[in-house]
């Protein structure tokens, strides 16, 4: 079975700073991927960035990039110069074939 | 290139009553999902559809939950009778194929509350 684990309910970062949201994971199975998304208040969930279990370097997608240790289990996302606009919730998600959510991390931007 | 369209955005029901939500995936996506997400978690897969087939229905709550995807394109999923627990909202996804790095696009979701 696989699990996912985001130990931060709520973050707070000031505007322009770099924010890291954290994700651990489980699974047995040797091939999978790693995704975040975002939530707003609107409902709609975004995709941000996809890691895949084989890939060597760590993913990046403009201000997003995932900060993946294997032996960690870990796949953090790190969002440098916060916009007012990234205030929602984050999800971390992991797919050996179907889609596994975490609870999620509300993330506030502050002016 | 249009998104995932999911109807009613809201619904107000009484609890055994039934309701029915839609879906219409992307154009050319062969991969629809349904999830249920509650208040303060993340979505839950209820059911996986593969071109008109299911994948996966293995938390789909068959005795009062069912979904189809008549000729492959838009789905329907309803819930007969409903329960105070299924208070949620309900989110649509969909995707070009079903496979472990394949991106899906998710509709803006039916916020369904059981009084």
């Amino acid at each position: 079975a696989q699990k996912i684990t985001q130990t931060q309910p709520g973050m707070f970062v000031q505007e322009k700073e770099a924010v890291t949201l954290d994700c651990t994971y489980d699974t047995s199975d040797q091939s999978y991927g790693l995704f975040w998304y975002k939530q707003p208040s609107s409902g709609e969930m975004i995709f941000l960035i996809y890691q895949g279990s084989y890939d060597e370097q760590n993913a990046t997608e403009g201000r997003y990039s995932l900060n993946f240790q294997k032996a960690r289990k870990s796949a953090n996302l790190v969002i440098s110069a916060s916009q007012l606009g990234d205030s929602a919730m984050y999800f971390c998600a992991i797919s050996p074939d179907k889609l596994i959510f975490g609870t999620g991390t509300r993330l506030q931007v502050f002016p | 290139e249009a998104g995932v369209a999911q109807s009613p955005r809201y619904k107000i029901i009484e609890k055994r009553q039934s309701v029915a939500f839609w879906c219409n995936p992307i154009s050319g996506h062969a991969t629809l999902y349904w999830y249920q997400q509650i208040l303060g978690q993340g979505p839950k897969l209820l059911i996986q559809f593969q071109n008109n087939g299911v994948v996966d229905d293995s938390q789909l709550p068959k005795d009062r939950f069912s979904a189809e995807r008549l000729k492959g394109v838009d789905s329907t999923l309803k819930i007969q009778p409903a329960k105070l627990e299924d208070s949620a909202v309900y989110l649509c996804a969909s995707s070009l194929v079903w496979g472990q790095g394949w991106e899906q696009y998710f509709g803006p979701g039916t916020r369904l509350t059981v009084t």
